[in-house]
């Protein structure tokens, strides 16, 4: 079975660091692009940062600088490197594949997420 | 990175026709992608592709394109169909940015 599976959100304080994990399994990670994409309660999804299979990283204006994308290939892994968090960063963070191929830029799939709050 | 805009919410009852609509001025150049999403779950790929509809999801729902506006419709609509919806699409800088999403209420 295709499967993202997040791990590490929790509590931080302003300013805090925090990293973020997604195992994948079911698939040949490596052949795959990389996606965060994050929903604070109540609002829409927002686009966090990419990872392409040949390690380039793509980040919005929101978050660069502070969050850091990298992938293990030999751990099937996934993270998310997140500095200088702010109370705006509350929110669930999700872990989702780019399909490529015939579905080339859509999100084919997702995990289930994980929560971080930031707060004091 | 450009925006995509939907609106809010729209209203149907069952078994009508629901029009969620996503306007974007890139979106004549890249295609569009559209996400269900239930309360509490990670969404759901419907629409790739403007009009492409992966297996698995009911022939009802149905995706076009016409400039700078791509439409997701949602032909007799379920109760199950009862969810958030997105679209999303990509630019050339590698963003990929998200519509604000349509809350679709089946009456």
């Amino acid at each position: 079975e295709v499967q993202l599976v997040e791990s590490g959100g929790g509590l931080v304080q302003p300013g805090g660091s925090l990293r973020l994990s997604c195992a994948a399994s079911g698939f040949t990670f490596s052949s795959y692009d990389m996606h965060w994409v994050r929903q604070a309660t109540g609002k829409g999804l927002e686009w966090v940062s990419a990872i392409g299979t040949a390690g380039d990283t793509y980040y919005p204006g929101s978050v660069k600088g502070r969050f850091t994308i990298s992938r293990e290939n030999a751990k099937n892994s996934l993270y998310l490197q997140m500095n200088s968090l702010r109370a705006g960063d509350t929110a669930v963070y999700y872990c989702a594949r780019r399909g490529g191929g015939v579905y080339l830029n859509a999100f084919d799939i997702w995990g289930q997420g994980t929560m971080v709050t930031v707060s004091s | 990175s450009y925006e995509l805009t939907q609106p809010p919410s729209v209203s149907v009852s069952p078994g009508q026709t629901a029009r969620i609509t996503c306007s974007g001025d890139a979106l004549p150049k890249q295609y569009a992608y559209w996400y269900q999403q239930k309360p509490g779950q990670a969404p759901v790929l419907v629409i790739y592709k403007d009009s492409e509809r992966p297996s698995g999801i009911p022939e009802r729902f149905s995706g076009s394109s016409s400039g700078t506006t791509v439409t997701l419709t949602i032909s007799g609509v379920q109760a199950e169909d009862e969810a958030d919806y997105y679209c999303q699409s990509a630019d050339s800088s590698g963003t990929y940015p998200f519509g604000g999403g349509t809350k679709l209420t089946v009456l």
